[in-house]
C-alpha cells in the first residue's frame, strides 16, 4: 500500500498569515493527489484533486503543488473559516490512502 | 442538489454483522462512484471499498475478507456490508461520491 505522510501533524497560524501542509508519498502517485478539509459538524469537503486542481467552489487562497511524491498545500491570507483538520489521500491506485492529517489551529 | 445520507444502527455486537446504506440524491448511481470510508473516534480517514457506475467494486485489502459494497440504482442507494466485527471496528462511517460530495457520516459503535 502507498504511505501517505503528511506533515505537520499541528500548526498554528493567525488570520491573514499564509501556512504549508505538506504531503509525502511512499511511492511515486504521478499527479493523484486530493486534498480535504474536515470540521466539526461539517461534510468533508474537497479543495484539490489531481495534485493541483481547484474543485469547483474552493477559495483561489488554496492552491495545490507537486507530482511524483511529494506535494503541498498553500493557504494564502488565512480566513477564519480555513482553521480545521486538513487531509491528503493519493488515488493513483488501490487501495486510496490518506495521510495522517494536520490540525490547523488559531494562534 | 447532490445530497448522500447514511443510515444504519448505531451499536452493533461483537462478531456480528454491519449493514449500512448511503441514500443519495441529485445524481445517478450510474454516472459517478461511491466511496465508503470510515474513521475511528479521534483518528484518521480510511478508505474502505468504492462501487463504480458499472457497478464494479474495489476494496481495501486490509478489510477485503469482511466487506462487500452493493447497489440499488432504483432506489438510488448504496449497500456496505462488514462482517466480524470487533471493538476496534468503531468508526464513524461515511459514503462519499467522486470524493467531491459526502454525508455526515454515521457512528458505529461495536460494543456487548
Amino acid at each position: 500500500d502507498v504511505q501517505m505522510t503528511q506533515s505537520p501533524s499541528n500548526l498554528a497560524a493567525s488570520p491573514g498569515e499564509s501556512v504549508s501542509i505538506n504531503c509525502k508519498a511512499s511511492k511515486s502517485i504521478s499527479k493523484y493527489l486530493a486534498w480535504y478539509q474536515q470540521k466539526p459538524g461539517k461534510a468533508n469537503k474537497l479543495l484539490i484533486y489531481s495534485g493541483s486542481t481547484l474543485q469547483s467552489g474552493t477559495p483561489s487562497r488554496f492552491s495545490g503543488s507537486g507530482s511524483g511524491t511529494d506535494f503541498t498545500l498553500t493557504i494564502r491570507n488565512l480566513e477564519p473559516e480555513d482553521f480545521g483538520l486538513y487531509y491528503c489521500q493519493q488515488h493513483n491506485e488501490y487501495p486510496w490512502t490518506f495521510g495522517g492529517g494536520t490540525k490547523l489551529e488559531l494562534k | 442538489q447532490v445530497q448522500l445520507k447514511e443510515s444504519g444502527p448505531g451499536l452493533v455486537k461483537p462478531s456480528e454483522t454491519l449493514s449500512l446504506t448511503c441514500t443519495v440524491s441529485g445524481f445517478s448511481l450510474t454516472s459517478y462512484h461511491v466511496s465508503w470510508v470510515r474513521q475511528p473516534p479521534g483518528k484518521g480517514l480510511e478508505w474502505m471499498g468504492v462501487i463504480w457506475g458499472d457497478g464494479s467494486t474495489a476494496y481495501n485489502s486490509a478489510l477485503k475478507s469482511r466487506l462487500s459494497i452493493s447497489r440499488d440504482t432504483s432506489k438510488s442507494q448504496v449497500f456496505l456490508k462488514m462482517s466480524s466485527l470487533k471493538t476496534e471496528d468503531t468508526a464513524t462511517y461515511y459514503c462519499a461520491s467522486a470524493f467531491a460530495y459526502w454525508g455526515q457520516g454515521t457512528l458505529v459503535t461495536v460494543s456487548s
